[in-house]
């Protein structure tokens, strides 16, 4: 069965980092693009960051730029992202998302994890 | 780059069909064949309806339908179940500093 588990998250105080991570299993992981996406409490989905098949290809949201970085280690199946500089509007659902090909340019998310909530507040 | 804009609500009765509007621009809906919809019910993970504009995944209804005229882009659910009452959300590419978009939300309910 194809699974995405994140774990990471947490309650953070704002200007502080937190690293998130994705195990993957039951596909071929270093086959797909990988996304993460965040969902704030009782608003819409907002697609953060993604990461081709072999890492060399990345993007973000214009509203994390410069303070997180995607990764991932095809070796464990898994993705991360490290978030420094965490404001409160980063608070959010973060979802793992596999995506429909190697490339990022498959625009759609066919596998999500149940999410990692962060919280960002003092 | 601003969300793809979907009504907030719509509804029907059992058995009718609806139809889910997202309208985008020509950066994103209007110049790619990159669109996905995606249901959510509460407290659970979206899941993929449609890709490409059209394609639906193995295992989705085919009461599940995508189609897309210039900037907009549309789902139609036919024969609406009581289970079909969700959140949906489409997405499409984009060609500007953000790679992708999604749009603001539809709760559909069902009457």
């Amino acid at each position: 069965e194809m699974q995405l588990v994140e774990s990471g998250g947490g309650l953070v105080q704002p200007g502080r980092s937190l690293r998130l991570s994705c195990a993957a299993s039951g596909f071929i992981f270093d086959d797909y693009a990988m996304h993460w996406v965040r969902q704030a409490p009782g608003k819409g989905l907002e697609w953060v960051s993604g990461i081709n098949w072999n890492s060399g290809s990345i993007d973000y949201a214009d509203s994390v730029k410069g303070r997180f970085t995607i990764s991932r280690d095809n070796a464990k199946n898994s993705l991360y992202l490290q978030m420094n500089s965490l404001r409160a509007e980063d608070t959010a659902l973060y979802y793992c998302a596999k995506g429909g090909g190697g490339s990022t340019s498959y625009w759609y998310f066919d596998l999500w994890g149940r999410g990692t909530l962060v919280t960002v507040s003092s | 780059q601003s969300a793809l804009t979907q009504p907030a609500s719509v509804s029907g009765s059992p058995g009718q069909s609806i139809t889910i509007s997202c309208t985008g621009t020509s950066s994103d809906v209007g110049n790619y064949n990159y669109v996905s919809w995606y249901q959510q019910h509460p407290g659970k993970a979206p899941k993929l309806m449609i890709y490409d504009v059209s394609h639906r995944p193995s295992g989705v209804s085919n009461r599940f339908s995508g189609s897309k005229s210039g900037n907009t882009a549309s789902l139609t659910i036919s024969g609406l179940q009581a289970e079909d009452e969700a959140d949906y959300y489409c997405s499409s590419y984009t060609s500007s500093s953000t790679l992708g978009v999604f749009g603001t939300g539809t709760k559909v309910t069902v009457l």
